[in-house]
C-alpha cells in the first residue's frame, strides 16, 4: 500500500538553527499538510498546501515556517529559527482530492536544545 | 473558542469484550468526522470517517455514530484484540476556504488499553 514517508525520523538542532524536515507524499495525490504533536499533546494543524500554494494556515504557523514543493515528488516544512517550544513530532499528510481520506507519515521528532 | 475533545483520557477493556470512545465537538459547522488511531511512534491511522448527513457509519469490526444534536461522536470498536491498544482521536473538519485543502482539528485522544 502507497504511503506517506518522512525523514530524517529524528532530528535534533541548537536553538536558533534552521532545520528542513522533509516529506514524499503519496504520488498521485494533491493536497499536502504538515501538523505537529507536542509530546502527550493532540496532533495540532500547521498548514495545507494545493496548487502549488498555500490553502489554509493555523496561528502556530509564523513567520518562521515555509513549506515548499520543490518538484514533483517532495514536500518540505523549514522552520527558520528554531525555539526550544518547536520540539515535537512533526507529521506530513496528503489527500488524493477534496472528499478523501487524509494519509500519515509516521512523523519526524524534532528535538530542539 | 471551537474544540474537538475526548471524555476519558483512558479506557481499559478485557480482551474480547466491546468498547465505545466518546467525543464531543463543539463546531455545529462541522461536517466531516474522522477517527483516528495512533500507535505508539507511529503517526495517524485512519480508521474510520462520517459525513454530517449520516448519524452511522459501519466498517470492519468500527461502527461510528454521529449524534447532531447533541454534537456527540462515538466510536464503537467490537471484539477489542490487543493490537487495538492506542491512543484513538477524534478530528473534524473547519476548513474556511471551499477548495478542501482544509485543517483538521483533533481531540485530545483516549488511551485504549486492551487486557488479557
Amino acid at each position: 500500500e502507497p504511503e506517506v514517508t518522512q525523514t530524517p525520523s529524528h532530528q535534533v538542532t541548537q536553538m536558533g538553527q534552521e532545520v528542513i524536515l522533509r516529506c514524499v507524499p503519496i504520488s498521485n495525490h494533491l493536497y499536502f499538510y504538515w501538523y505537529r504533536q507536542i509530546l502527550g499533546q493532540k496532533v495540532e494543524f500547521l498548514v495545507s498546501f494545493y496548487n502549488n500554494e498555500i490553502s489554509e494556515k493555523s496561528e502556530i504557523f509564523d513567520d518562521q515556517f515555509s513549506v515548499e514543493r520543490p518538484d514533483g515528488s517532495n514536500f518540505t516544512l523549514k522552520i527558520r529559527s528554531t525555539k526550544l517550544e518547536d520540539s515535537a513530532m512533526y507529521f506530513c499528510a496528503s489527500k488524493q482530492g477534496l472528499d478523501e481520506k487524509l494519509f500519515f507519515g509516521s512523523g519526524t521528532q524534532l528535538s530542539v536544545l | 473558542g471551537e474544540s474537538v475533545g475526548l471524555h476519558l483520557p483512558t479506557l481499559s477493556v478485557q480482551e474480547g469484550d466491546n468498547s465505545i470512545i466518546n467525543c464531543a465537538y463543539s463546531n455545529s459547522a462541522s461536517d466531516y468526522f474522522i477517527w483516528y488511531k495512533q500507535e505508539s511512534g507511529k503517526g495517524p491511522q485512519f480508521i474510520i470517517d462520517i459525513r454530517s448527513n449520516m448519524d452511522k457509519r459501519q466498517g470492519q469490526r468500527v461502527t461510528v455514530l454521529l449524534n447532531k444534536t447533541v454534537k456527540h461522536l462515538s466510536l464503537q470498536i467490537a471484539a477489542t484484540q490487543p493490537g487495538d491498544s492506542a491512543v484513538y482521536f477524534c478530528a473534524e473538519k473547519w476548513g474556511k476556504s471551499g477548495g478542501g485543502a482544509d485543517g483538521l482539528t483533533f481531540g485530545k485522544g483516549t488511551h485504549l488499553i486492551i487486557q488479557p
